[in-house]
């Protein structure tokens, strides 16, 4: 049961380098988050995909671009890195499908941890 | 703004005590508030709850919802060191999408 799977677990970036994020999930959800968690402000939300080929900004956007390749998988890219985008981030998925249904639970990935220089 | 609080931030007892940890929200478009807790890596389901009043159960654990006052409060009975972790409240938003606003925690700490 891998759920969740996010690659690289950790990584150090030097500012002004890029880098993507992947996260898979095998429980066929079709929606699926980016967040970073940073010390004393929770969960941000930075983009999510309701469905494949669909993406959405959250709070926090900025610096980062997303990809739903499929059904399956969501990548999140920094173009160009900066030290304020040092953080831990979590990839998430939902079964929500649209509408007004769901039950807000969310699967988390294990988290990728991102320090830039 | 969608608005999620929690407090305290941080809260250090020693096991056997109980505890009782506060979220309290300004948001539109209010579906349901959700606990999760987040030991060493993801955070993991514990709770949703949608209608006031009604307390929900899991062992040592409960947590009620007060849609008037705005707030939930998650407690914990008969604490174990095994608690220790951080306790995320989040309230899902019906937006177009499935959207969480999540507050900023609390890192609840069990001394034995």
């Amino acid at each position: 049961n891998a759920g969740v799977t996010q690659t690289p677990k950790f990584q150090v970036l030097k500012t002004g380098q890029s880098m993507t994020l992947q996260c898979a999930q095998d429980m066929n959800h079709n929606s699926m988050y980016w967040y970073r968690q940073d010390p004393g402000m929770g969960l941000r939300l930075i983009y999510y995909s309701a469905s494949e080929g669909t993406t959405d900004k959250g709070e926090v956007p900025n610096g980062y671009n997303v990809s739903r390749l499929n059904k399956r998988e969501f990548s999140l890219r920094l173009e160009s890195a900066a030290p304020s985008q040092t953080s831990v981030y979590f990839c998430a998925s939902s079964t929500y499908s649209g509408g007004t249904q769901g039950t807000g639970e969310l699967f988390f990935g294990e988290g990728s941890r991102l320090t830039v220089l | 703004e969608d608005k999620v609080v929690q407090s305290p931030l941080s809260l250090v007892v020693h096991e056997g005590d109980t505890v009782t940890l506060n979220c309290s929200y300004e948001v539109t478009n209010f579906r349901s508030l959700l606990w999760y807790k987040q030991e060493k890596k993801a955070p993991t389901f514990l709770f949703m709850l949608t209608s006031s009043g009604i307390e929900k159960k899991s062992g040592r654990l409960s947590s009620i919802l007060d849609k008037k006052e705005l707030f939930s409060i998650l407690n914990i009975t008969a604490t174990q060191t095994g608690d220790s972790a951080i306790y995320l409240c989040a309230v899902y938003l019906i937006q177009g999408a499935q959207k969480l606003v999540f507050g900023q925690g609390t890192r609840l700490t069990i001394n034995p």
